[in-house]
């Protein structure tokens, strides 16, 4: 058990429709990473939380916003979900940023829009 | 782009052989991690190398770094059927940067 909590498990969702996905970090932990892999893919960086600011953007879509809250729990909205968003949603929490020190993986929540 | 890239793509292997896999990136780092992904599950991290250093050793596992190189490489001995995974290297950069790029893996298959 890494600490890192994610929720839900599964999700399953028709396209247009918005979904949102839910991160509780280790304790401890003031950054919190999102991360996409599609089937048999690599992981795609999306965003990075530090101690509740956005400190790094990647490859998210306009469509897809994040956030993370005082507790330091994070979220990351979905919407006008297509097929092709359809994948596993990652969330890692580390004590810094920067990727200096070792990131701990929640077990994804995986999302299929049909 | 920071993201590495690992090479092979995959790798199949018998039990008790070792195994290895290289990573290479692009840009200037702080330290290289490889972490482990079981299918469809969370990834695991296995070992952080900084800039400064060569190598490490945990257990069964070595990882080289070359920064005039920019490249890594992960040396598992003695493999097990347990060890089948994909393997990732994942970079941090330089201090202000706080993101950390993943490539896209190697996965290992080891035969009993």
């Amino acid at each position: 058990d890494s600490g890192v909590t994610q929720t839900p498990k599964h999700l399953i969702t028709a396209t247009g429709q918005r979904v949102t996905l839910r991160c509780s970090p280790r304790s401890g932990d003031l950054s919190v990473y999102w991360y996409q892999q599609s089937l048999d893919q690599g992981l795609q960086f999306l965003i990075q939380y530090y101690n509740g600011e956005e400190r790094a953007k990647g490859n998210i879509l306009e469509r897809f916003s994040a956030q993370q809250f005082p507790d330091l729990h994070s979220e990351l909205n979905l919407s006008s979900l297509e097929l092709g968003d359809s994948a596993l949603y990652f969330c890692a929490s580390s004590k810094r940023g920067g990727g200096d020190t070792e990131a701990f993986f929640g077990q994804g929540t995986r999302l299929t829009v049909v | 782009s920071q993201q590495g890239e690992e090479d092979p793509q995959a790798l199949s292997i018998q039990e008790g052989e070792n195994a290895t896999m290289n990573c290479s990136y692009k840009t200037s780092i702080n330290n290289l991690q490889w972490y482990r992904q079981n299918s469809g599950r969370g990834l695991v991290h296995l070992i952080l190398i900084r800039s400064n250093e060569r190598e490490k050793h945990s257990g069964r596992l070595r990882v080289t770094l070359d920064t005039s190189k920019k490249s890594s490489s992960l040396l598992i001995t003695a493999s097990r059927a347990a060890d089948t995974a994909s393997y990732f290297c994942a970079t941090g950069g330089r201090t202000g940067a706080n993101n950390l790029f993943f490539g896209t893996g190697t996965r290992l298959t080891v035969i009993p």
